[in-house]
């Protein structure tokens, strides 16, 4: 299984600070994705990092990718309310077409 | 918003009886994938489809069949549904041409009493 696993598995903090995930997975990847959920909704799709890739940005968002040690993280900087929600990390293999989800973060960000 | 509805948002049944999910997209995609979230699970992936009339089993599968008769409807069917099978399930296409990132519906939630 490649099913990713978060670290740690709920995080509290503060408006403004920045807030780490982590995730592990077992087996060689084509690329691992980090999704965000809120509360009663479908998860959306936040960002991609390939496997010959070992950082990428977007916007507020920092995911980093240690193939050797077979973890990722995701930093979101200056957090904000509305980044409350549980984060999801998923990983593709060659040629499989499917997705393995770890079990989640719950992020909460205190205004 | 990836033009993807599933139907009913909100289900209560009883153990035994026959359900079917439907999820419905708009946009044309080859893949599409049935999902249920519980607690301390995180998503598991029931069965997906990538294309009409082929599908492929996923990793929690049993009691759970799926049709794909139209490139835009994938049903999920729970023959006799249990109690175990009460969940959250979530309906997904992939979008990506060379990644498997995948779009989410909003959600089912079934109860199975």
């Amino acid at each position: 299984s490649q099913q990713g696993e978060e670290d740690p598995q709920a995080l509290s903090i503060q408006e403004g600070e920045n807030a780490t995930m982590n995730c592990s997975y077992k087996t060689s990847i084509n690329n691992l994705q980090w999704y965000r959920q809120n509360s009663g909704r479908g998860l959306v799709h936040l960002i991609l990092i390939r496997s010959n890739e070992r950082e990428k940005h977007s916007g507020r968002l920092r995911v980093t990718l240690d193939t050797s040690k077979k973890s990722s993280s995701l930093l979101i900087t200056a957090s904000r309310a509305a980044d409350t929600a549980s984060y999801f990390c998923a990983t593709e293999g060659y040629g499989n077409n499917r997705l393995a989800f770890g079990k989640g973060n719950q992020v909460v960000v205190i205004p | 918003d990836a033009g993807i509805t599933q139907s009913p948002r909100h289900k209560v049944t009883e153990t035994g009886t026959p359900v079917t999910l439907r999820c419905h997209q708009t946009e044309n995609h080859r893949y599409m994938y049935w999902y249920r979230q519980d607690p301390g699970h995180g998503l598991r992936l029931i069965h997906y489809s990538y294309g009409v009339k082929d599908t492929d089993k996923g990793e929690v599968s049993d009691g759970y069949s799926v049709s794909r008769s139209k490139t835009e409807d994938f049903l999920l069917t729970l023959e006799s549904a249990t109690s175990s099978q009460t969940s959250v399930y979530f309906c997904a296409i992939r979008r990506g041409a060379d990644t498997d990132t995948q779009y989410f519906g909003p959600g089912t939630r079934l109860t199975v009493l």
